[in-house]
C-alpha cells in the first residue's frame, strides 16, 4: 500500500525559505522508474506542478519557479524534500507530494499525499 | 509549455445525467493525458491515464477518449459522489501542466 504524507510549517513569513518533507511508504525511490513530485494549489484555484525527482536522481522543475526550487531525496529515510526560497503571499497554497512513474516519458500522479496548507504572511 | 484548456468551466447536472468534459491542448500530446477528480479539502484522485485507460478501482461509468490535442472525459450516469472538480493533466513533456478545472455541481 502506497502512502505519502507532507510535513512542514503552516505559516512562513515573506522572504523566508519554505522546507517541506514528503515521507512515503509502500515503494522505494531506489526502484527503477519511480518518481516523487510536488504539486500546489492556491485556495480556490487550479493545480500547479512544481518539481519531480526520479529514482536515478534526475530532477525536473517548473520553469517559472526553477530559480527558487530545490528537490532532493533521502532514500534511506524514504523522504523527498522540497525547498522554496523567497516566499511571497502569492505562494500561499496547499502543497501536495505525489508518486509517479517514468515509462519513457513523464508520468501522471497515481498516489497523492493529503496535502499541507502553507500560508505566507507577516 | 503546453497549455490545457477545459470546457465548460462549470456545469450543473442531475443524478443520472451523462456528463462530458473537454480538454484541449496547445500542442499534440499523443495520448499522454490524465484526468483527476478532486473533492473539497481532498487530494486529487486519478481516474483516467493514457487518455483512455481506467485507473484500477475507478467505476466504469468514467471513460476517457481522444488523442493529439482534443480529449474528453465522460461520466455515463452521474452519481451523487461524482459532484466534484475535474482536472486534466498532460505528461507528454515538461513542464507538466494541468487544466484550469471543471466544477460539476448539483442542478
Amino acid at each position: 500500500q502506497i502512502t505519502l504524507k507532507e510535513s512542514g510549517p503552516t505559516l512562513v513569513k515573506p522572504t523566508q525559505t519554505l522546507t517541506l518533507t514528503c515521507t512515503f511508504s509502500g515503494f522505494s525511490l531506489n526502484t527503477t522508474e519511480v518518481g516523487v513530485g510536488w504539486v500546489r494549489q492556491p485556495p480556490g484555484k487550479a493545480l500547479e506542478w512544481l518539481a519531480l525527482i526520479y529514482w536515478d536522481d534526475d530532477k525536473r522543475y517548473s520553469p517559472s519557479l526553477k530559480s527558487r526550487l530545490t528537490i532532493t531525496k533521502d532514500t534511506s529515510k524514504n523522504q523527498v524534500v522540497l525547498t522554496m526560497t523567497n516566499m511571497d503571499p502569492v505562494d500561499t497554497a496547499t502543497y501536495y507530494c505525489a508518486h509517479s512513474r517514468w515509462f519513457g516519458e513523464p508520468g501522471y500522479f497515481d498516489y497523492w499525499g493529503q496535502g499541507t496548507l502553507v500560508t505566507v504572511s507577516s | 509549455a503546453i497549455q490545457l484548456t477545459q470546457s465548460p468551466s462549470s456545469l450543473s447536472a442531475s443524478v443520472g445525467d451523462r456528463v462530458t468534459i473537454t480538454c484541449r491542448a496547445s500542442q499534440g500530446l499523443s495520448s499522454a493525458l490524465a484526468w483527476y477528480q478532486q473533492k473539497p479539502g481532498k487530494a486529487p484522485k486519478v481516474l483516467i491515464y493514457d487518455a483512455s485507460s481506467l485507473e484500477s478501482g475507478v467505476p466504469s461509468r468514467f471513460s476517457g477518449s481522444g488523442s493529439g490535442t482534443d480529449f474528453t472525459l465522460t461520466i455515463s450516469s452521474l452519481q451523487p459522489e461524482d459532484f466534484a472538480t475535474y482536472y486534466c493533466q498532460q505528461f507528454n513533456s515538461y513542464p507538466l501542466t494541468f487544466g484550469p478545472g471543471t466544477k460539476v455541481d448539483i442542478k
